[in-house]
C-alpha cells in the first residue's frame, strides 16, 4: 500500500524562523503532491501543490519536490504565530483521482 | 470559494446505535469523500463517489456504509457503531480534473 511519512510530528520554532516540514513516499510514478493546512478546530484546506520536480514559491511559502530521492517539503520563511497549525502533505495514488496524506506536522510558531 | 457543509457538527451516540452523517456540497463537483482523523493518523479515506447513486470503498470502510443520492449529497452511516469509531469526520469534494480537495468544517462523533 502506498504510503506518506511525515517528520517532524511536531516543531516549535520562534517568530520570524524558517520552518522545514518533510515528506517521504514510496512510489516514484505519483504525479501530484500538495500540502494542506489545517487550524485548530477547522477543515483542512490546501496551500500548494506541484506537479513535477522541482520549487514552488508562493510569498513566504516554497515547496520542493526531488522524486528520485522520493522526498517532498514544504518551507516557510519569516514564520508567523498565524502559521501555527497542523500541517498536512499528499499525493495522489496511482491511477486515481484519491489523495493519500500523511500524518502530519503541528507547528507551534511562538511570539 | 467551494462550499461543503457537514451536519451534524458533534454527536454523542451509544455503542450500538445507528449514526448518519451527512455533507452537502454546492461547487457542483463530481467527486465526493469521506475520511476520518485520528490524532497521529492524519486523514484516512473511508469511502468515496464519482457519480451519484454509486459509492466506493476507501482505505478503511469496514464497518461504514455510503450513500451518495444526488450530485450535492453524500452521507456516511454507522449502523452500529462502536467505542473505535470515535474520531472527527471530514468530507470533501473535487471536481473532475482536479485533484485539490475541498473540505467541509467536520464532525465530531464521541460513542460511548
Amino acid at each position: 500500500q502506498q504510503k506518506v511519512q511525515q517528520s517532524p510530528e511536531s516543531l516549535i520554532v520562534p517568530e520570524g524562523a524558517m520552518t522545514s516540514l518533510n515528506c517521504t513516499f514510496s512510489d516514484s510514478a505519483s504525479q501530484y503532491f500538495a500540502w494542506y493546512r489545517q487550524h485548530s478546530g477547522k477543515a483542512p484546506k490546501a496551500l500548494m501543490s506541484i506537479f513535477s520536480n522541482g520549487e514552488k514559491e508562493e510569498g513566504r511559502f516554497t515547496i520542493h519536490l526531488n522524486k528520485a530521492s522520493l522526498h517532498f517539503s514544504l518551507h516557510i520563511r519569516d514564520s508567523q504565530p498565524s502559521d501555527s497549525a497542523l500541517y498536512l502533505c499528499a499525493k495522489r495514488s496511482s491511477g486515481s483521482w484519491q489523495l493519500i496524506f500523511g500524518s502530519g506536522t503541528q507547528l507551534t510558531v511562538m511570539p | 470559494e467551494a462550499a461543503v457543509t457537514q451536519s451534524p457538527r458533534s454527536k454523542v451516540a451509544v455503542t450500538g446505535g445507528k449514526v448518519t452523517l451527512s455533507c452537502h456540497q454546492t461547487n457542483n463537483h463530481d467527486y465526493m469523500y469521506w475520511y476520518r482523523q485520528d490524532t497521529g493518523h492524519g486523514l484516512r479515506l473511508i469511502h468515496y463517489s464519482y457519480v451519484a447513486d454509486s459509492t466506493e470503498k476507501g482505505d478503511i470502510p469496514d464497518g461504514y456504509k455510503a450513500s451518495r443520492p444526488s450530485q450535492e449529497n453524500f452521507s456516511l452511516i454507522l449502523e452500529l457503531a462502536s467505542l473505535s469509531q470515535t474520531a472527527v469526520y471530514f468530507c470533501a469534494s473535487s471536481r473532475q480534473g482536479s485533484y485539490e480537495q475541498y473540505f467541509g468544517p467536520g464532525t465530531r462523533l464521541t460513542v460511548l
